[in-house]
């Protein structure tokens, strides 16, 4: 089956940066694209990027442009976001998605399986 | 891009049926077939409940539908059961490789 599973619950002083990892099985990870969703506490969700499994093309949105960066590592069928200059209101659990393409390789914007989320607090 | 306008809260009694809004523009919702809903229960990840719009993945009941007029998507939730109870959280592709949330609904089960 399915899963995407997630490092840990992850606490940096403002300034500090922060990795997740996102590690996929059952499915063949290449295929796919992984997008990051954050969800601050009691707040909506936010979208805040993708990186295709197979190429790591990358798209981030214009709210983190700049102080995020995805990778992947294939061999590991892991992918990674790393956010940096970390402030008070990046504190929120962070969640790693799976999405998909059309036809002609155009990145879906739905999510069908999502990790458990890695919560990162911010505070000095 | 600004978020998507949801209701914060809707209601409704078991077996009833209860319709979620969610509202954009016509650079999001209205102008693609690109809506996602998502159920959330408290501390639990989201869960995609339809797709393009009108699509359900496999599992999920035929008691939730989803539809479009203009800018305002829709999720009905048919035959409420208490599991339903949960927060419920649409999406749109909002062009140029970017994606938008709404605010989120409530949905109680009285």
């Amino acid at each position: 089956q399915v899963q995407l599973v997630q490092s840990g619950a992850e606490v940096r002083k403002p300034g500090a940066s922060v990795k997740i990892s996102c590690k996929a099985s059952g499915y063949t990870f290449s295929s796919y694209v992984i997008h990051w969703v954050r969800q601050a506490p009691g707040q909506r969700l936010e979208w805040m990027g993708w990186i295709t499994a197979d190429n790591a093309n990358t798209r981030y949105s214009q709210s983190f442009q700049g102080r995020v960066t995805f990778t992947r590592d294939r061999s590991a069928s892991t992918a990674y976001m790393e956010l940096n200059s970390l402030r008070s209101e990046d504190t929120a659990v962070y969640y790693c998605t799976r999405g998909s393409f059309t036809t002609f390789g155009v990145v879906k914007y739905y999510f069908d399986f999502w990790g458990q989320g890695t919560l990162v607090a911010v505070s000095s | 891009q600004s978020a998507l306008t949801q209701p914060p809260s809707a209601s409704g009694s078991p077996g009833q049926s209860v319709t979620l809004s969610c509202t954009g523009t016509s650079s999001d919702v209205g102008g693609y077939n690109s809506v996602s809903w998502y159920q959330q229960h408290p501390g639990k990840a989201p869960k995609l409940m339809i797709f393009e719009v009108n699509k359900r993945p496999s599992g999920v009941p035929d008691r939730f539908s989803g539809s479009k007029s203009g800018n305002t998507a829709s999720l009905t939730v048919s035959g409420l059961q208490a599991e339903d109870e949960a927060d419920y959280y649409c999406s749109s592709y909002a062009g140029d490789k970017n994606l938008v949330f709404g605010g989120g609904t409530k949905l109680t089960v009285l």
